[in-house]
């Protein structure tokens, strides 16, 4: 079975600062990774995506992640926080072979930036 | 305007009463999903339709049912609500032509069974 582990509930970062949400997955072969935004009182909205090729993809509103196979991991990284980058961030991972119906999501990791 | 609508956004009902969220999209896609979010457990997927005559149930679709009424159409109905049905329900659509993944998300219904 695959699943999606963002170990951090909350992460605070100051205005400026470099930021880092942290995802790990587990599935069998390779993955499809996502990470998802959703502000508040809003839907989820797709950010970026790794499915093959450079280890690192960028995305909207300046974002970049970085696929590690080796560590299991898809971090989301920016080089300078915004106040306006506070929300609620979704991993999700599924593999080639499926379909968005096995979309895993993990629980999300809300991510504050103080001014 | 909105390219998914779910209507209504906040819905307060009692236990046992029948409720309908509705979900309309206007990107052409194909594929309408319905998903509950809880806080902490992320998004989990209730049913799901890849065209008007496919329904399929995702991982909790017990005391839920839904009906695709048309492309851009997808309801989704509580027959009977209980309290622990109290949650945020988003729907989504995705083109069977992207990648899969990628999904288009509506700004939620908040629902509270009392």
């Amino acid at each position: 079975a695959q699943s999606v582990a963002q170990p951090e509930d909350q992460v605070n970062v100051a205005e400026g600062n470099p930021l880092t949400v942290k995802c790990t997955y587990s599935v069998s072969g390779n993955p499809y990774l996502f990470w998802y935004v959703q502000y508040p009182n809003r839907g989820l909205q797709f950010l970026l995506k790794y499915i093959t090729g450079d280890n690192l993809v960028k995305g909207s509103y300046g974002f970049e992640a970085e696929f590690n196979k080796s560590q299991t991991s898809f971090h989301l990284k920016k080089p300078s926080a915004l106040v306006s980058d506070s929300a609620l961030y979704f991993c999700a991972v599924r593999v080639p072979s499926g379909s968005a119906r096995q979309l895993t999501f993990g629980s999300g990791t809300q991510l504050t930036v103080l001014p | 305007d909105a390219d998914v609508t779910q209507t209504p956004r906040n819905r307060i009902t009692k236990t046992g009463k029948r409720i309908m969220l509705e979900c309309s999209q206007t990107k052409g896609h194909d594929r309408m999903y319905w998903y509950r979010q809880d806080p902490g457990l992320g998004l989990q997927l209730i049913y799901y339709s890849f065209d008007v005559k496919d329904i399929n149930k995702g991982e909790i679709s017990d005391g839920y049912s839904v009906s695709r009424q048309a492309q851009a159409k997808f309801s989704l109905s509580l027959e009977s609500a209980i309290p622990n049905q109290t949650a945020l329900y988003f729907c989504a659509t995705s083109d069977s032509g992207l990648v899969a993944g990628e999904l288009f998300f509506g700004e939620g219904s908040r629902l509270t069974v009392l």
